[in-house]
Order: C-alpha cells, then sequence, then structure tokens
C-alpha cells in the first residue's frame, strides 16, 4: 500500500528563518510527487510536480527537490503569507490506472511570525 | 476563467436527508474527482470520473453516489447523510495531456450532519 508521511505536523518560524519541510513515501512505481499549499477555508493550490530524483523545482521563496525516497520543500526567508498548510501527493503505478489517482500526506502547518 | 467551482459553500443537514454537492470546472479538463478532507486523515478519494461518461469508486465511496453531467459538471450525491459523512467536500479536475497529472481543486463545500 502506498504511504506518504509528512514532518514536521506542524513548524513555527520568524521571518527570515529559513527551515525545510520533508515528505517522505513509500510507493510502488512513483509517476510524479505534487506539492499544495492550502490556505484556511481554501482549497489546495498546486504548487510543483517533479518526476524524477535530483528534480528540482523553484517559485518564489520555494524550492522542491526529490529523492529515491523523499522529497523537501525549502522556505527561503519566509514571510508571514507563506503561513498554510503545504500537503505533498504521489502518483504511482498502483492498480496499473491512468485516470491520475494521488495519495495525500497529511500535511505541515506551517506559521510564519513577523 | 474562475477555474473549479463549488456549491454550496456551506450545508448543515440532519441524518438522513439528502443532498447534492455541484461541480463546475471551465478548463476544458477530462478528469474530476471527489475527496473529502477530514482532520488527521488527510484528503481522501471518493469518486472520480476519469472522462465524460465514465465514473469509479475511490478509497471512501460508501454512502455517496455521483454523476457526470457533462463535461464541465461532476455531482456529487448523499442520499441519506449520516454524521460521519461530516467534513470539507473537494472537487478536483486534471487537465487532458497524458503527461500532466497535477489537479485543480475548488474552494470546497463545508458539510456537518447533525
Amino acid at each position: 500500500e502506498d504511504q506518504v508521511t509528512q514532518s514536521p505536523e506542524a513548524l513555527r518560524l520568524q521571518e527570515g528563518e529559513s527551515s525545510s519541510l520533508n515528505c517522505s513515501y513509500t510507493v510502488s512505481g512513483l509517476r510524479g510527487l505534487f506539492w499544495y499549499r492550502q490556505d484556511p477555508g481554501k482549497g489546495p493550490e498546486f504548487l510543483f510536480t517533479l518526476y524524477s530524483a535530483g528534480e528540482e523545482k523553484e517559485k518564489e521563496r520555494l524550492k522542491a527537490t526529490l529523492t529515491k525516497k523523499e522529497s523537501f520543500l525549502h522556505i527561503t526567508a519566509p514571510k508571514p503569507e507563506d503561513s498554510a498548510t503545504y500537503l505533498c501527493a504521489v502518483r504511482t503505478n498502483a492498480g496499473g490506472t491512468s485516470y491520475g489517482k494521488l495519495t495525500f500526506g497529511q500535511g505541515t502547518i506551517l506559521t510564519v511570525h513577523p | 476563467n474562475a477555474g473549479v467551482t463549488q456549491t454550496p459553500k456551506f450545508q448543515v443537514l440532519k441524518t438522513g436527508q439528502s443532498m447534492t454537492l455541484q461541480c463546475a470546472q471551465d478548463m476544458n479538463h477530462n478528469s474530476m474527482y471527489w475527496y473529502r478532507q477530514d482532520p488527521g486523515m488527510g484528503l481522501r478519494l471518493i469518486y472520480y470520473s476519469a472522462s465524460e461518461g465514465t465514473t469509479d469508486k475511490g478509497e471512501v465511496p460508501n454512502g455517496y453516489n455521483v454523476s457526470r453531467l457533462n463535461k464541465r459538471e461532476f455531482s456529487l450525491r448523499l442520499e441519506s447523510a449520516a454524521p460521519s459523512q461530516t467534513s470539507v467536500y473537494f472537487c478536483a479536475s486534471r487537465a487532458i495531456a497524458k503527461s500532466s497529472y497535477e489537479q485543480y481543486f475548488g474552494p470546497g463545500t463545508r458539510l456537518t450532519v447533525t
């Protein structure tokens, strides 16, 4: 069974204090790893897709990286507006389907204090 | 371009009542999905529609039915609501391209069953 574990569950940072969120996965044939941002009371917002180990993607203060066992979301010099829940999800070969089923982790709640 | 829209935003039902959650997307996406999000459980797939005219069960389909009305619209029906169905429901859609598996989410419907 595919498993996705995110850590830590919650992270509090001071503005400007860089850190990383972790997403580790145990899956049968990774076909893509996705990062989403979710603000309170809203739906998840797509950030990045990573497909192969060694791949990196950046957007403003966020940088996502991927290894064969985990992904990191690095946040450089965060601002209060970066406060949100960050979700990761994986798409795998499981079931041989092509409908794009995603398995989500439980998320990391990030709070950035001014 | 509104993306994915959901109605209603909030709903309170009594046990045994029925209701339909509506979802529409204007991105010409083929695949559509219904998820529920519960504290500590992450996002779980209820039903999906790989393309117009097809629907299939996800991880937690019991107590729900769906209809893919046309390419744009995908509805979720609760025939006899139960307190265990209290949750936040999200609809999502995915682009046509086979290499593109990121899903785009609506704002959610917050459902309480008393």
